[in-house]
């Protein structure tokens, strides 16, 4: 399977914190991407890194990406208490056309 | 609002009965997709729609029946349904079959089957 599955499931910080989130996947990719969900509501895109990446950046999220290891990696700068929600993040194989989505990892920002 | 509209955005329903979800994009997207969230799993993609045409069927129970009449409507019709289909249904949309250039969701459709 493609899945990517996302790492702590589960993380709770102060705001101004930074959070770190990781993805790993078992199988060549064209893209992965992140998206953040707030409770009970749609996802929302955030960042889409391609295979010839290693790294973007969009405000105050980081993305990087490491093909060896077949992981990624999402961070949130200077947290604040909107930062809360649920990151997904979504790969799309080679020769792909459907994303596969993990669990997600649900943060909490603390005020 | 993200251009990805889905209605209703609650839905309660018994096992015998018949309703329809609906998903509208006008961002011009060519594809268009259902997915089921149910707690604690991954989100589970249902099905695929490229220029109108189901391209995925990811050997959903006949219960569920999709139409899509035009590349901006999706519609996701349920009958007889059990209640381990209560979950989020999420509609998404991408601007081509390929997915590179990332994908929009609605904010998705509560059911409840009692």
């Amino acid at each position: 399977s493609q899945q990517g599955e996302e790492d702590p499931q589960a993380l709770s910080i102060q705001e101004g914190e930074n959070a770190t989130m990781n993805c790993s996947y078992k199988t060549s990719i064209n893209n992965l991407q992140w998206y953040r969900q707030n409770s009970g509501r749609g996802l929302v895109h955030l960042i889409l890194i391609r295979s010839n990446e290693r790294e973007k950046h969009s405000g105050r999220l980081r993305v990087t990406l490491d093909t060896s290891k077949k992981s990624s990696s999402l961070l949130i700068t200077a947290s604040r208490a909107a930062d809360t929600a649920s990151y997904f993040c979504a790969t799309l194989g080679k020769g792909s056309y459907i994303p596969t989505f993990g669990r997600g990892t649900s943060l909490i920002v603390h005020p | 609002e993200t251009g990805v509209t889905q209605t209703p955005r609650h839905l309660v329903m018994g096992m015998t009965n018949k309703k329809s979800l609906k998903c509208e994009q006008h961002l011009g997207h060519n594809a268009m997709y259902w997915y089921k969230q149910s707690a604690k799993k991954p989100l589970e993609l249902m099905f695929v729609y490229n220029f109108k045409e189901q391209t995925e069927n990811n050997s959903v129970p006949s219960r569920f029946s999709p139409e899509c009449p035009n590349s901006s409507h999706l519609f996701l019709h349920l009958h007889t349904l059990q209640p381990e289909d209560s979950a989020l249904y999420l509609c998404a949309s991408s601007q081509d079959p390929s997915g590179e250039y990332g994908y929009t969701f609605g904010s998705g459709t509560r059911l409840t089957v009692v």
